[in-house]
C-alpha cells in the first residue's frame, strides 16, 4: 500500500512566521504535488514535481515555494505566513507509470493567526 | 486551464435512495477521468477512474459513473446509498501534456450527506 505522511495533522502560526510542512512517500514516486483544500473551492494546486530538484507552479503558487531535495520528500514552504493561508494543506504522490491517479496523504490543518 | 464542474454542492438522501453526482470538463481532446471521495476525517482516496474501453465503470463500494463524451460529463452513481457513503466527492480530470500531464484539475466537490 503507498503510504503518503505528512509531518503534523493540526498546525498554528502566527502572521508572518516562516512555516514549513513535510511530506514524505515510500513508494518511490517520482511525481508529488501541494495542494490545498477549502469548503467550496475544492483542491487548488500550489505547487508539483516531476523529479528531484524540479518544480512546476500550479494555479495558486503566490505565498508558497517548494523544496525537492530527495526523492521521497516534498516540503511546502509559507514564506512569511498570512491569515489567508489557514486552509488543509493535502500533498499527493504518483509514480510515472500510473501518473494520473494519484495518493493522498491524511492533511494538515493550518490555521494562521 | 482546464475546468471540472460538478453541479451539487450538497446532496441529502435517505438510505435506499439512488444517488446521481454531476461532473461536467472543458476539455475536448482526450481526458482521463476520476472520483476521488474524503469520509469525515479520513484522507482522499480514489473511488474509481476512466482512461478508456467501455464507458461504464464500476468502482469501490457499489459506484459506477458513465463517461459520454459528446457531453463531456462523467457522472457518479449508486442505486442505493447507505449512511457510510456520507462523505465528499471530487470529480477530477487530467488533460495535461508534457510537464503537465500528470496533474489533475479537480471540481469543487459535492458533500453527500445519508440520513439512516
Amino acid at each position: 500500500d503507498v503510504k503518503v505522511t505528512q509531518s503534523s495533522r493540526y498546525l498554528v502560526k502566527r502572521t508572518g512566521e516562516k512555516v514549513f510542512l513535510e511530506c514524505v512517500q515510500d513508494m518511490d514516486h517520482e511525481n508529488m504535488f501541494w495542494y490545498r483544500q477549502d469548503p467550496g473551492l475544492g483542491l487548488r494546486l500550489i505547487y508539483f514535481s516531476y523529479d528531484v530538484k524540479m518544480k512546476e507552479k500550479g494555479d495558486i503558487p503566490e505565498g508558497y515555494s517548494v523544496s525537492r531535495e530527495k526523492k521521497e520528500r516534498f516540503s511546502l514552504i509559507l514564506e512569511s505566513a498570512s491569515t489567508n493561508q489557514t486552509s488543509m494543506y493535502l500533498c499527493a504522490s504518483s509514480s510515472t507509470e500510473i501518473i494520473y491517479e494519484q495518493y493522498f496523504g491524511p492533511g494538515t490543518r493550518l490555521t494562521v493567526t | 486551464a482546464q475546468s471540472v464542474s460538478q453541479h451539487n454542492h450538497h446532496v441529502i438522501l435517505s438510505e435506499a435512495a439512488s444517488l446521481e453526482l454531476g461532473c461536467n470538463y472543458s476539455y475536448g481532446g482526450t481526458v482521463n477521468l476520476f472520483w476521488y471521495v474524503q469520509y469525515p476525517g479520513q484522507h482522499l482516496q480514489l473511488l474509481l477512474k476512466y482512461f478508456s474501453g467501455d464507458p461504464l465503470v464500476k468502482g469501490i463500494k457499489g459506484f459506477e459513473a458513465e463517461f459520454i463524451k459528446s457531453k463531456f460529463s462523467f457522472n457518479l452513481r449508486k442505486p442505493s446509498v447507505q449512511w457510510s457513503d456520507t462523505a465528499e466527492y471530487f470529480c477530477a480530470v487530467n488533460a495535461g501534456r508534457g510537464s503537465t500531464l500528470g496533474r489533475l484539475y479537480f471540481g469543487r466537490g459535492t458533500q453527500l450527506t445519508v440520513w439512516p
